[in-house]
């Protein structure tokens, strides 16, 4: 079983829906991260977590929303989805305890915004 | 906010080439990481470098910290067809957010 597991893995909606994608973690991480991927753009984070309750903003929050109710899941929340929207998401966590910010990430969440 | 310049953007190789990609920044880092992408999963941790002028293999791959701490480099020996991904580099800025930042890929194809 994965350690960083997102759902849906693909998902299709219509302009003005109201999405949530899911992430859950196994490896007893305390901080969350939900990073959003497009061609030629690298990785960039919309929002983090470092503990339960915890809810900071990314580079590109706008949009979007979070919650973070337990240690082990984090969502991600599209109030009325938009089609510059469509992309490739990716939950991660990191240990606070180890030395630097090392991320492990899902296999993440294709979403297509028609 | 902070950016790394990571190039080449792609690379087209044939099998048995030595790759090599960089990254670079304005910014003093205490941390370089880098990960590669297989299509449809995500980044993958592959070598994690913590002080200037390291340098720290697994397998055939070969990572730097630069000695000027603002640049990272990445070789490949021999090329083999699954090193075909997205080769992202990330840091953490010495001073600055704990949080790491992404450049933007390299893009490796590699013809059998």
């Amino acid at each position: 079983d994965a350690d960083v597991t997102q759902t849906p893995r693909n998902r299709i909606t219509k302009t003005g829906k109201r999405i949530m994608l899911e992430c859950s973690q196994t490896k007893g991480h305390d901080r969350m991260y939900w990073y959003r991927q497009d061609p030629g753009l690298g990785l960039r984070l919309i929002y983090y977590s470092f503990d339960v309750k915890d809810i900071n903003k990314g580079e590109i929050s706008d949009g979007y929303s979070v919650s973070r109710q337990a240690q082990a899941k984090f969502s991600l929340s599209l109030e009325s989805a938009i089609p510059n929207q469509t992309a490739l998401y990716f939950c991660a966590t990191s240990d606070r305890s180890s030395p630097n910010e090392k991320l492990f990430f899902g296999s993440g969440t294709q979403l297509s915004v028609l | 906010g902070q950016q790394l310049n990571q190039s080449p953007q792609s690379m087209f190789i044939q099998e048995g080439e030595d790759v090599s990609m960089n990254c670079t920044s304005s910014s003093i880092f205490n941390t370089w990481l880098w990960y590669k992408q297989d299509p449809g999963e995500g980044p993958v941790l592959l070598i994690a470098l913590y002080k200037a002028g390291e340098l720290t293999s697994n397998g055939r791959l070969t990572a730097q910290f630069g000695t000027t701490r603002k640049d990272s480099f990445l070789n490949i020996s021999a090329s083999i067809p699954s090193d075909v991904g997205i080769y992202f580099c990330a840091g953490q800025v010495e001073g600055g957010s704990e949080k790491l930042v992404f450049g933007k890929g390299t893009k490796l194809t590699v013809n059998p």
